[in-house]
């Protein structure tokens, strides 16, 4: 079975400080995806970045990046210099590849982060 | 010009009521989900469908009944509401598969429709 694991809970930093979420994750499977969804305090889920299994380069989107590691079953993501808008709750979650059109996603539990002015 | 639509966005009701929560996408996407967000925010899948046809239901009690009237919308109504039922529903709809690289499987999500059973 798939398993995604958050273990930061909550995380408080402030402003410009670079904050690294953590997700690690189980599956059997070869061929899988894996997601960070944004879900800020209004409420609304928001998809950040998809990677697949077979694409270990990290990636930069401006103040977001992402390192993926099979090595250590990690998939991290990290915020330079945080901002009061980046405050929310950041979700990773694991797809498996088993073709057709539908992927069940199974999420982490979600970290908390409060960045304070 | 919303992509992913669910009306209501708050609910509130009593026990034993039955209530729906309506869900459109407007982004062509062959398959849409209904996922549950407890009060933890730990996030669940409920069901899924591909193109009006259930592909995936994830132990929900049978109270839960979604109904898809066409691939553009997934509906979910819910019998003898209970107090656990209490939580954040959240429909989401993803493309066809276009391979490995391709863009399915991101799924996109609704604003959420907040359920109060009292």
């Amino acid at each position: 079975a798939q398993k995604v694991t958050q273990a930061q809970t909550e995380i408080s930093v402030v402003e410009k400080e670079d904050v690294t979420l953590d997700c690690v994750y189980e599956t059997r499977d070869t061929t899988y995806y894996l997601f960070w969804y944004k879900q800020p305090p209004s409420g609304e889920l928001v998809f950040l970045i998809r990677r697949n299994s077979f694409d270990e380069q990290n990636e930069i989107s401006g103040r977001y990046s992402w390192n993926f590691q099979k090595s250590t079953s990690s998939f991290n993501f990290t915020i330079t210099a945080s901002q009061v808008v980046d405050s929310a709750v950041y979700f990773c979650a694991l797809s498996e590849f088993s073709g057709g059109s539908n992927y069940k996603l199974t999420f982490g539990k979600g970290t908390l982060l409060t960045v304070n002015p | 010009d919303t992509a992913v639509s669910q009306t209501p966005k708050y609910l509130v009701t009593q026990m034993g009521n039955d209530k729906s929560i309506k869900c459109e996408q407007n982004l062509g996407h062959d398959t849409m989900y209904w996922y549950k967000q407890d009060s933890k925010k730990f996030l669940k899948i409920m069901f899924s469908y591909n193109n009006k046809e259930l592909i995936i239901n994830e132990t929900v009690p049978n109270r839960f009944s979604p109904k898809s009237p066409d691939k553009a919308h997934l509906n979910l109504h819910i019998n003898s509401l209970e107090l656990g039922d209490s939580a954040v529903y959240f429909c989401a709809s993803s493309p066809r598969d276009r391979g490995l690289a391709g863009a399915k499987n991101i799924q996109y999500f609704g604003a959420g429709t907040r359920l109060s059973v009292l």
